[in-house]
C-alpha cells in the first residue's frame, strides 16, 4: 500500500547538535511538506518542495533545512540554530494543481526531544 | 499570509450527541480538507471538498463548503467514544499548492 513513512518515531537531541528527520514517499507525488506541531498551535508550515532539486521556506523555517535529491524523499535537519526544537514534526505529500492540492497525506510524525 | 480561523476550540459532548465545528478564512479558498489526529498519530483525511455550496457526507460525517468560498463546516452525527481526537480543517486559496491549517477542535466524547 502507498503511503508516507517518517522516521524515527521519537528522537532526543543535546543542546547543540544537529539531527535529521527522515520522511520517504511511494505514492508518486511530486509536492511535500514539512510542519511543526506544538500543542494549541495547529500546524505550521516548515519547508515545501513542489518538484526535485526545489524548495520553498514555509512560516517558521529559521533553524531547520531541507533536500529533495529524489522524489519519494525530502529529508528535514533540524539545526543548532533552532532554539525551541522540541516539537512533534508531520511530513505530508501531495499532487499539486491549480484548483487545489489532491491527495494531501500525512506521515504519523516524529516527536523529537532536546535533553 | 492566509489566516483561518476554527472554533470551537474545545467541546465535551455526550455519547449519542451531534458535533458541528466550523472554520473560516480571510481570503477565498478553492480547497477544504477535514482531518483527524488521534494522539501521537498524523492527520487523516476525513473529507474533500473542491468546489463552492457543496456537500459531502463520509458515515456519520458532513462536511460543506460555505458559498462564499470563506468558510467550511464539519458535523458529526450520534458521536461514539472513537470519535475523539482533534479535528484540523485545511484550506488552499487560487494559486497555492499547500494547506494553511486552523488550529484544530479538541473532541472529548463522555460516554
Amino acid at each position: 500500500d502507498g503511503g508516507i513513512t517518517q522516521s524515527p518515531k521519537y528522537l532526543f537531541r543535546k543542546e547543540g547538535q544537529n539531527v535529521t528527520l527522515s520522511c520517504e514517499q511511494n505514492l508518486n507525488h511530486d509536492a511535500m511538506y514539512w510542519y511543526r506541531q506544538d500543542p494549541g498551535q495547529g500546524l505550521r508550515l516548515i519547508y515545501y518542495s513542489q518538484i526535485v532539486n526545489d524548495f520553498q521556506k514555509g512560516d517558521i523555517a529559521e533553524g531547520y533545512s531541507v533536500s529533495r535529491e529524489k522524489k519519494e524523499s525530502f529529508p528535514l535537519t533540524v539545526t543548532s540554530a533552532q532554539k525551541n526544537p522540541t516539537a512533534f514534526y508531520l511530513c505530508a505529500s501531495s499532487i499539486p494543481k491549480t484548483g487545489g492540492p489532491r491527495g494531501y497525506t500525512f506521515g504519523s510524525g516524529t516527536r523529537l526531544t532536546v535533553v | 499570509g492566509q489566516q483561518l480561523n476554527q472554533s470551537p476550540q474545545s467541546m465535551f459532548i455526550q455519547e449519542g450527541e451531534d458535533v458541528s465545528m466550523n472554520c473560516t478564512s480571510s481570503s477565498i479558498f478553492n480547497t477544504w480538507l477535514w482531518y483527524k489526529q488521534d494522539p501521537g498519530e498524523g492527520p487523516v483525511l476525513l473529507i474533500a471538498l473542491y468546489k463552492a455550496g457543496e456537500l459531502t457526507s463520509n458515515g456519520r460525517l458532513t462536511a460543506q463548503f460555505g458559498i462564499t468560498r470563506k468558510d467550511s463546516f464539519l458535523n458529526i452525527s450520534a458521536s461514539i467514544p472513537s470519535d475523539v481526537g482533534i479535528y484540523f480543517c485545511g484550506g488552499s486559496g487560487a494559486g497555492s499548492y499547500q494547506l494553511t491549517f486552523g488550529k484544530g477542535t479538541k473532541l472529548s466524547v463522555i460516554p
